[in-house]
């Protein structure tokens, strides 16, 4: 089993343009959360998901955020305009249920910087 | 609303010597508690957890609820302790099971 992963390790974008981060859970788990990183503090919730639904996106900004999770494929998380506060390391996390018996396994993060 | 505080950004100490990382949270329901380890370049694993009170690795951590605090303790550090450590406290209710608050993080280090 690889563990999660995720890619790209590095994005760096422009001010204005889209960002998109993946997140493959491992094998077997149908649960995804998405946390934000952003320098010099921890790691925040920001949305958690299961295969084709969204159950808590309390943590993830109003506008130009999304995050997804299909039937087929990877988690994706999707930044649309981005500005420079957007600049962080985004970790994903999966695990086998949503439920407070299982750990969750990170991914390597995506580290994204806004030019 | 529920917060974890990691009051030292940085903690370092001698090979050999005893070490405690602090974590104090705050949750109004029964929490469930955590320290999560990064070590350089790797990825975030999970260390240990309180409700299985166990040691990992020669760390303990004890629950503490009249203090609100879940310091994780190694009586001998050694250099390949060196890393970030995370403290986490899971949403054990309503639709956010699973979901983690993180703690700012502590970075160790361990000197020779």
């Amino acid at each position: 089993n690889a563990g999660v992963m995720q890619n790209p390790r590095h994005l760096v974008r422009r001010r204005g343009q889209e960002a998109r981060l993946r997140c493959s859970p491992m094998k077997g788990h149908s649960h995804v959360y998405w946390y934000r990183q952003l320098p010099e503090e921890g790691l925040k919730f920001m949305v958690y998901l299961q295969k084709e639904n969204i159950i808590d996106e309390s943590g993830m900004p109003k506008e130009r955020f999304s995050a997804e999770f299909p039937k087929e494929g990877p988690s994706i998380l999707r930044i649309q305009q981005v500005v420079r506060g957007d600049s962080a390391a985004y970790f994903c996390a999966s695990s086998p249920k949503g439920t407070s018996s299982y750990e969750q396994y990170f991914g390597p993060g995506t580290r994204l910087t806004v030019t | 609303a529920q917060r974890v505080t990691q009051p030292e950004k940085l903690l370092s100490v001698f090979k050999g010597a005893p070490v405690e990382l602090k974590c104090n949270y705050s949750y109004s329901g029964s929490p469930e508690l955590f320290w999560y380890v990064q070590y350089s370049r790797q990825r975030l694993q999970l260390l240990l957890r309180h409700i299985s009170r166990e040691s990992i690795k020669g760390f303990t951590a004890d629950l503490n609820k009249g203090e609100t605090s879940f310091h994780l303790k190694k009586p001998f550090a050694q250099e390949e302790d060196s890393a970030m450590y995370y403290c986490a406290l899971k949403n054990a209710g309503g639709t956010s099971y699973g979901k983690l608050t993180f703690g700012q993080g502590t970075i160790l280090t361990v000197h020779p």
